[in-house]
């Protein structure tokens, strides 16, 4: 079965850092592009990032330029996400999604996400 | 920069009646590169509908896809209790690789 099960959210304060993690199962993850993708309470999806298959493509959302870091480890099956400067506007639902065909861009599956809270 | 509207917000009706949903781009989009998802309270969004009007694996066939250009349409041919939830339009580039998702529309019960 096809899995991703993220990890590392929880409660951190304005200007802190935080660490996503996102172990992929059931297929070749080296093969597969993926992505972040976030989701305030409440409120729609937002695309954060985007890395390759490789890991040699990298591309970021302008609300997190600069701020925050993808990454993934292939030998693991890991995807990561490294989030420092955090805002409170960070505050959301963190799902890691695999882009389904290579070269296409639809979303398929997804993680059940993982909450990261940004407050004092 | 793509972007999408979604309407109507909220659509209400009943089960076994007929829902459609407009997704609308800023500027056109190949219709290889438009898909749909699915998300219900408190769980991942899923993939229903990809390049426009293919329907993903285990997705019913009540569900189909269609649009071209700007004008992207979902249609529920026959609404099941399971298929009230948020649906959301999402359009992706190839380089450079950017995704958008559509603010959603949330089908709940008349």
């Amino acid at each position: 079965e096809v899995q991703l099960v993220e990890s590392g959210g929880g409660l951190v304060q304005p200007g802190g850092s935080l660490r996503l993690s996102c172990a992929a199962s059931g297929f070749t993850f080296s093969s597969y592009e993926m992505n972040w993708v976030r989701q305030a309470p409440g409120k729609g999806l937002e695309w954060v990032s985007y890395i390759s298959s490789s890991g040699s493509t990298i591309y970021y959302a302008d609300s997190v330029k600069g701020r925050f870091t993808i990454s993934r480890d292939n030998a693991k099956n890991s995807l990561y996400l490294q989030m420092n400067s955090l805002r409170a506007e960070d505050t959301a639902v963190y799902y890691c999604a695999r882009i389904a065909v290579a070269g296409t861009g639809w979303f398929d599956p997804w993680g059940q996400g993982t909450l990261v809270t940004v407050s004092s | 920069e793509i972007v999408l509207t979604q309407s109507p917000g909220t659509l209400s009706l009943s089960p076994g009646e007929r829902a459609t949903l407009s997704c609308r781009a800023s500027q056109s989009v190949s219709s290889s590169y438009l898909a749909w998802y699915q998300q219900k309270p408190g769980q991942a969004p899923r993939l229903l509908i990809y390049g426009a009007s293919s329907r993903a694996t285990g997705i019913p066939d009540r569900f189909s896809g269609s649009g071209s250009g700007t004008d992207f349409t979902l249609t529920i041919s026959r609404l099941e209790p399971e298929d009230f939830a948020v649906y959301y339009c999402q359009q992706y580039g190839s380089s450079p690789r950017v995704f958008t998702f559509g603010p959603g529309t949330k089908v709940d019960i008349k």
